[in-house]
Formats: structure tokens, sequence, C-alpha cells
């Protein structure tokens, strides 16, 4: 069975500066997407990133990329210039490619943003 | 461009009531899911529907649950008897299944209290 590890419950960042947050996940297969979500306070989850495991270059997203390391299993988050907003629960999932449809989630990291 | 939408936002009931939640996905997705959260964890899988056919269900999902999705537009999620292990945030996704590259983006989730 496939499973997503987030390692850090809680971490905190400084206004402006970078934050990683790590995420490590177990699987035999090799097509499989990875994905990282946002859970605002008492708000809907919302996609901020996606990577697909045939692909070499790691994805971008305006402020957010990752660090895709296939070999290691590690699919880190990075956030750069961190704003109030990006304040929330960030979740790692996983899901395996072809006609697949079971998200695997972590168990998330609760970011928060100092001013 | 309207997003998922469940509703109700919060349910309260006693023990031993039955509960429906419903969902209503992206209009042209033809696929729903269905997850439940609970406090601290990642959501997880409980069942999936392509059009108007139930696809999979999870262990997690006893007798006491059902989901439908009648013409393969909105669903339902019904539990019945509930439980005070039943509290939990009940998610629903939606995707456009392209080649298995679908993306499933949630909707704000109906939070459950069983007292």
């Amino acid at each position: 069975a496939q499973t997503v590890t987030q390692s850090q419950p809680e971490m905190s960042v400084q206004e402006a500066e970078t934050v990683t947050l790590s995420c490590t996940y177990d699987t035999s297969e090799s097509d499989y997407y990875l994905f990282w979500y946002k859970q605002p306070p008492s708000r809907q989850m919302i996609l901020v990133i996606r990577q697909e495991a045939y692909k070499q270059q790691n994805a971008t997203e305006n402020r957010f990329s990752v660090n895709f390391q296939k070999a290691a299993k590690s699919f880190s988050l990075k956030i750069s210039d961190s704003q109030l907003g990006d304040a929330a629960m960030y979740f790692c999932a996983y899901i395996r490619g072809g006609s697949n449809y079971k998200l695997t989630f972590g168990k998330g990291t609760l970011l928060t943003v100092n001013p | 461009d309207t997003g998922v939408s469940q509703n109700p936002r919060h349910k309260i009931t006693k023990r031993g009531q039955n509960v429906t939640f419903r969902c209503d996905p992206i209009s042209e997705h033809n696929r729903l899911y269905w997850y439940r959260q609970t406090l601290g964890q990642g959501p997880e899988f409980l069942t999936y529907f392509q059009n108007e056919a139930q696809l999979e269900k999870s262990r997690l999902l006893s007798d006491r649950f059902s989901a439908e999705r009648p013409k393969g537009s909105f669903s339902t999620l019904e539990i019945q008897r509930t439980e005070q292990g039943d509290s939990a945030m009940y998610l629903c996704a939606s995707s456009l299944s392209v080649s298995g590259k679908d993306t499933q983006y949630f909707g704000p989730g109906t939070r459950l209290t069983v007292l």
C-alpha cells in the first residue's frame, strides 16, 4: 500500500522569507502523481502544485516550487517570499497513474507565517 | 465557473439519527469522490463515482454508509444510525477524467458532530 509521510507537524516562517515543507512517500509504482494541497483554517482545500512522476523537471507555480527526488521518494514544497495568506495546513498527496482514483494524503504540516 | 459545493456546511445530530449530505460537483466533471477527515489527519478516501456508477468503496465505509449519484450529477452521502465515531469533516471532490491525468478539486466540506 502506498503511504505518504509528512514529518513536520508544524512549521513557522517570517513574512517574506522562504520555507520548505517535507514529504516522503512509499510506492512500488512507476506511474504516479504527487500533489500539495493547502487547507486554510475553516476553508476548503485548494491545489497548490502538481508533479508528474515521469517528468524530471520540478514543477513551479509562482512562489511555490517542488524538489522532486524520485529515487529518494521525496517531494518537498518550497514557498518563497512567504505571505500572511500562506498560513494554512499543507497536505502532501499521492495518486497512482492510469485509471486510479484514490488520493492518499499525509497527515499535514501546519504552517504559521509571522509578520 | 463555480467550484464544488457541499450542503449543509455543518450538521449536529444525536447518536442514532440518520443524516444526509449533498455534493454538487463542478458541472463538466464526470468523477466524484467522498473523503473523510478527522482532526489532525489528512483526508481518507471513502468512495468514488464515474458518472452515475459507484466504482469503489473503501473498507472505511461501513454498511451504515451509502452514497448515490443519480444521473451522474450531484451526489448524496447518507449515514444511518450515526455513532460518535462518525464525527468528522466529510469532503467531496470532483475531477474530469482525461487519460488518468485528472486533478481532484475539493468542496468546503460538511462538518458532522454526533452528540
